[in-house]
């Protein structure tokens, strides 16, 4: 089975400063997709970025970046020059490539950025 | 762009009413999923369907029935439905059989209250 963890209830950041969101994963596929989400406080569901377990790079997508550590079965979102439209819940997902291939996501980091 | 589109967005259920959320895609996605989200927790999988045709289980899905009426819909009913299933309730698509960095794309969510 799998398992996301994301320790962080909330954070706060000053604005225009960059946040690392914690997350770490669990798995014995060797086959898997990593992926952040975002939700604003109208609920719906923001794709943010993907990395998958055989990738030689980090994920990049515009301010956002992933942190990945294979090894250590960690998979960081980095934001850069924080906005105060990135207040919102982030979710880490995980999505293997046997069984259900469903996203299994953590419990999610509660981002509050101050001007 | 429709994409994914769930009804009805809010509903208001008396303890041991039946009701049946819609979900149809336009991408012609061969996988769909049902996902809740209670409060201050990331989204678990009720069930999922592989393709058109095919339905299985998720993390929690008791209380739930759903149905592949073909490749654009999937439903979700609750047969009797108890406080415990007060929840947001997220339909989603992806593209592909088999595993694939494929985005998966949300509905905009469906609140329910049971009273």
């Amino acid at each position: 089975a799998q398992k996301i963890t994301q320790t962080q209830p909330g954070m706060f950041v000053q604005e225009k400063e960059a946040v690392t969101l914690d997350c770490t994963y669990d798995t014995s596929d060797p086959s898997y997709g990593l992926f952040w989400y975002k939700q604003p406080s109208s609920g719906e569901m923001i794709f943010l970025i993907y990395q998958g377990s055989y990738d030689q790079q980090n994920a990049t997508e515009g301010r956002y970046s992933l942190n990945f550590q294979k090894a250590r079965k960690s998979a960081n979102l980095v934001i850069s020059a924080s906005q105060l439209g990135d207040s919102a819940m982030y979710f880490c997902a995980m999505r293997v490539s046997t069984g259900r291939r469903a996203l299994t996501f953590g419990s999610g980091t509660r981002l509050q950025v101050q001007p | 762009n429709a994409g994914v589109t769930q009804t009805p967005k809010f509903q208001v259920l008396k303890t041991g009413q039946s009701m049946t959320l819609q979900c149809a895609q336009d991408m012609n996605h061969n996988s769909m999923y049902w996902y809740r989200q209670d409060p201050g927790m990331g989204l678990r999988l009720i069930y999922y369907s592989a393709s058109e045709g095919t339905t299985d289980k998720g993390e929690v899905p008791n209380g739930y029935n759903v149905s592949r009426l073909n490749k654009r819909e999937f439903s979700l009913r609750l047969e009797s439905a108890a406080p415990s299933q007060t929840s947001v309730y997220f339909c989603a698509s992806s593209e592909g059989r088999g595993f694939s960095g494929n985005t998966i794309y949300f509905g905009e969510g469906s609140w329910l209250t049971v009273v």
